[in-house]
Parts: C-alpha cells; sequence; structure tokens
C-alpha cells in the first residue's frame, strides 16, 4: 500500500492528451517537491519532472508536471506508442520516519 | 558520459549478506547525495535508502532500518550498501541513483538483481 496514490492504468489514442494523478497528504506532497519518472519494459526509471514541474534537459514539453495542494498530476500531450510505459510519481514524506515515497505506478496504454 | 554502474547481486539464502556497489563516473560524484532504490519482481518502485554529499545526513525506509547500510567514498567515486539479515521480501533489482535537485533522481544505473531464497 502506497503512500501515493495513482491511478492504477490509463489509456488514450495516439495523438491525445492523457493526465496521470497522484494522491498525497500534508506531510509529503502538501509540503515538498514532486518527482515524475518514465520506466519502459525492462529498463531503468527516467527523470521526467523535477521540482513539480520542471522538466530535465532532453526531455519534450509534451510531459509537463502541476501540483495543487496535496496532490500532482503528469500530464502528456501527443501521445506517442513510445510513451507507453509505467510512470511513477515520489516526494519526500516527513512523517515519523522521514524518507522518500513513490506512488505504485500507473501504467500507461497508448491505444 | 555519466553513468552510475551497480555490481554485487546474485543469489543468497535467507539470514545472509551481500554487499552491493555503484560505480559513478562522468560527474563531481561529491556533490550529490545518491539513493538506493529497488524493484521487486513485477512491481513497483520502493526508495530504500539516501546520504548526503559528505554522508552527513542518512535515511534508511523502514523495511530495511537496523540490517541495511549505506555509505560511500568519494575518493573512489562509489556508493556501497551492505545488506545483513537478508530475507525473501529483499528480492528485488537494486538502483542507485543520483539525486539531481530535490529528490529528483537524474541518473539511475542498470541495477543488479539480488535473490533470496534457500
Amino acid at each position: 500500500q502506497s503512500v501515493l496514490t495513482q491511478p492504477p492504468s490509463v489509456s488514450a489514442a495516439p495523438g491525445q492528451k492523457v493526465t496521470i494523478s497522484c494522491s498525497g497528504s500534508s506531510s509529503n506532497i502538501g509540503n515538498n517537491y514532486v518527482s515524475w519518472y518514465q520506466q519502459l519494459p525492462g529498463t531503468a526509471p527516467k527523470l521526467l519532472i523535477y521540482e513539480n514541474n520542471k522538466r530535465p534537459s532532453g526531455i519534450p514539453d509534451r510531459f509537463s508536471g502541476s501540483k495543487s495542494g496535496t496532490s500532482a498530476t503528469l500530464g502528456i500531450t501527443g501521445l506517442q506508442t513510445g510513451d507507453e510505459a509505467d510512470y511513477y510519481c515520489g516526494t519526500w514524506d516527513s512523517s515519523l520516519s522521514a524518507h522518500v515515497v513513490f506512488g505504485g505506478g500507473t501504467k500507461l496504454t497508448v491505444l | 558520459e555519466v553513468q552510475l554502474v551497480e555490481s554485487g547481486g546474485g543469489l543468497v539464502k535467507p539470514g545472509g549478506s551481500l554487499r552491493l556497489s555503484c560505480a559513478a563516473s562522468g560527474f563531481t560524484f561529491s556533490s550529490y547525495s545518491m539513493n538506493w532504490v529497488r524493484q521487486a519482481p513485477g512491481k513497483g518502485l520502493e526508495w530504500v535508502s539516501s546520504i548526503s554529499s559528505s554522508s552527513s545526513y542518512i535515511y534508511y525506509a523502514d523495511s530495511v532500518k537496523g540490517r541495511f547500510t549505506i555509505s560511500r567514498d568519494n575518493a573512489k567515486n562509489s556508493l556501497y550498501l551492505q545488506m545483513n539479515s537478508l530475507r525473501a521480501e529483499d528480492t528485488a533489482v537494486y538502483y542507485c541513483a543520483r539525486d539531481f535537485s530535490n529528490l529528483g533522481f537524474d541518473i539511475w544505473g542498470q541495477g543488479t538483481m539480488v535473490t533470496v531464497s534457500s
């Protein structure tokens, strides 16, 4: 049971837009930066978004991040078949035992 | 080229020990906090441990606290994870990852598989 809640799966057609939500609490998302990762099958995760809405060099602007209160959202526009992957949100949790937490992951299917 | 390369994984019996290593190259290793993240087969990402650039701050997931020890050698550009009292539930691919900025893990290794089984 992850501290951060993500939908298990989302799907959309090529060219369309999709959003993936990440819900937490005041001890994590509400007071800390959120990052987003893409994991293609059989590969290591790749950073897509850091500090809520910043993209590392090389990440196309089709990927965007936002945060409001205790929730964060990853948006992907102009979907491509190559975007089919697992997506994870992550942040710091400053509850009893300070630690990094990840969402359970969302499988994106590009139909 | 900026990269992280893990090693040290393998098959170990329950209760056994293993030491993972992560060799960094292509960047100033001593300037970054580093992390271990694991992924059990077919499961999601689970953060294991973090260590600050000068080893002043160290954090562990509750699931490994008291059994695992993270360390680093900035002179050797290396990160380590000493794993003791291993359990079946520790079976996973273990990744080392660089903390680029505020827990944005921008560089990941290829992962090393740890299997705990009798």
